[in-house]
């Protein structure tokens, strides 16, 4: 069964610091990992990395995959409140082209 | 612009009674999805309807029905709830496959309680 760790569950912050999520999987056959941002409601699509070593950054945010050890780094540089959400981390093995399996998320609270 | 709409937002059901969940999507999207959301379990695939006239199951669908109706409505039926689907509920939806680069776009969510 495939398996998405994300780490920490959760953190708090202060405005200006930067945060870096963690998200560790075990999929047979991976394919891509994508990740999300969701403040109280739906989430909202982030990134989507499949080749190793590749940095995606929008803005402040910024993130990378390493497919050798299985994880993925998702960093916020210069925190804001409006940063405060749960971020969601997702893979999608070769086999499915619909089956995202999630991870439970890390909780990130900036505090001005 | 409204992408993926949901009804209802909150719902209260005894156990053994049926109800359906309403999704529908304004953006011409093949697929569509149900998930679940429950503490510390992180988004679970119940069904997903890759096109119009297909439906197949996900991670947990026991329990649960799903109708796509048309290419826009993809509904999500239980048929004699149990506490144990107290859950927020979240319909998705992608342009085609998430392989293709497409990411999925989700709706607000339907809480649902069952007691």
């Amino acid at each position: 069964e495939d398996k998405v760790v994300q780490s920490p569950l959760s953190l708090v912050v202060h405005e200006g610091d930067t945060v870096t999520l963690n998200c560790s999987y075990e999929v047979t056959n991976f394919r891509s990992l994508l990740w999300y941002k969701q403040e109280k409601k739906a989430p909202t699509f982030l990134f989507m990395l499949t080749s190793s070593g590749i940095e995606k950054k929008s803005g402040r945010l910024s993130s990378i995959l390493d497919k050798k050890e299985l994880f993925s780094i998702l960093n916020i540089t210069a925190t804001q409140t409006g940063d405060s959400a749960v971020y969601l981390c997702a893979v999608l093995p070769v086999e499915s082209d619909y089956k995202l399996s999630f991870g439970a998320g890390t909780t990130v609270t900036v505090r001005a | 612009n409204a992408g993926v709409t949901q009804t209802p937002k909150f719902q209260v059901l005894k156990t053994g009674q049926s109800m359906t969940l309403q999704c529908a999507q304004d953006m011409n999207h093949n697929s569509m999805y149900w998930y679940r959301q429950d503490p510390g379990m992180g988004l679970r695939l119940i069904y997903y309807s890759a096109s119009e006239g297909t439906t197949d199951k996900g991670e947990v669908p026991n329990g649960y029905n799903v109708s796509r109706l048309n290419k826009r409505e993809f509904s999500l039926r239980l048929e004699s709830a149990a506490p144990s689907q107290t859950s927020v509920y979240f319909c998705a939806s992608s342009e085609v496959a998430v392989t293709s680069g497409n990411t999925i776009y989700f709706g607000e969510g339907s809480w649902l309680t069952v007691v």
